[in-house]
């Protein structure tokens, strides 16, 4: 049962190249989140959506954007790849209210040559 | 922010015990105590929350100061599959269109002994 999906376990992309990382939840959650997960740094939050069409930056929202057209969908774009964006990126979703839990995708190991 | 202190690291043998503490000295009467753990290759997923009282479900305990101020996670027989990265985290009940509701710190990362 799986609950929050992430588009591409692994993906190998060119410097330069716009890159979009798709994620989709079958929850109904208004809250969707983007994190990248480097050794030693832990997960950092690059962007939040509240709502459809709704957004927050996180921590480190440079070189990324993101787009919330439909609920259940919460898109991750990279206008312009760098090396430095090699990483894991995550995606979760969450109810409302602070005593929900939230649902984490597997994961898409992003390598930018 | 209220913010949370783990160590950063802590090793437990096989089908023993396991308290993992945390330190959330600046926590607000708002705030709930969740903890998650990330397994190798794998997202992070839910192990339990609580907002005073101590709380209990199939994965574990959860053990609340009275103050509030901290928290322990306890394994109560570990296996090796529960060597993870163990992360506590705060989230209010207010303000719950904040990007703040899950922000990560550097976790404890939980090594099982055979």
């Amino acid at each position: 049962d799986v609950k929050v999906t992430q588009s591409s376990r692994y993906l190998v992309k060119r410097t330069g190249e716009k890159v979009f990382l798709e994620c989709v939840q079958d929850m109904d959650h208004e809250n969707m989140f983007w994190y990248r997960q480097d050794p030693g740094l832990g997960l950092r939050l690059i962007y939040f959506s509240y709502d459809v069409k709704m957004k927050e930056k996180g921590d480190i929202p440079e070189g990324y954007s993101v787009s919330r057209e439909k609920k259940e969908r919460f898109s991750l774009i990279l206008e312009s790849a760098s090396t430095n964006q090699t990483s894991m990126y995550l995606c979760a979703s969450r109810q409302r209210g602070g005593n929900t839990e939230a649902f984490f995708g597997q994961g898409t190991r992003l390598t930018v040559v | 922010d209220a913010k949370t202190t783990q160590p950063n690291s802590m090793e437990s043998n096989e089908e023993e015990p396991v308290h993992l503490p945390c330190n959330h000295s600046t926590i607000s009467g708002t705030d709930y105590i969740h903890w998650y753990r990330q397994l190798p290759s794998q997202g992070p997923e839910y192990v339990i929350h609580g907002l005073t009282s101590n709380v209990n479900n199939r994965m574990a305990s959860l053990a609340i100061a009275e103050d509030r101020k901290s928290s322990t996670l306890i394994l109560h027989r570990a296996t090796l599959r529960d060597a993870a990265v163990y992360y506590c985290i705060l989230t209010s009940k207010i303000s719950s269109g904040s990007a703040r509701q899950l922000t990560f710190g550097s976790g404890t990362q939980l090594t099982v002994l055979p």
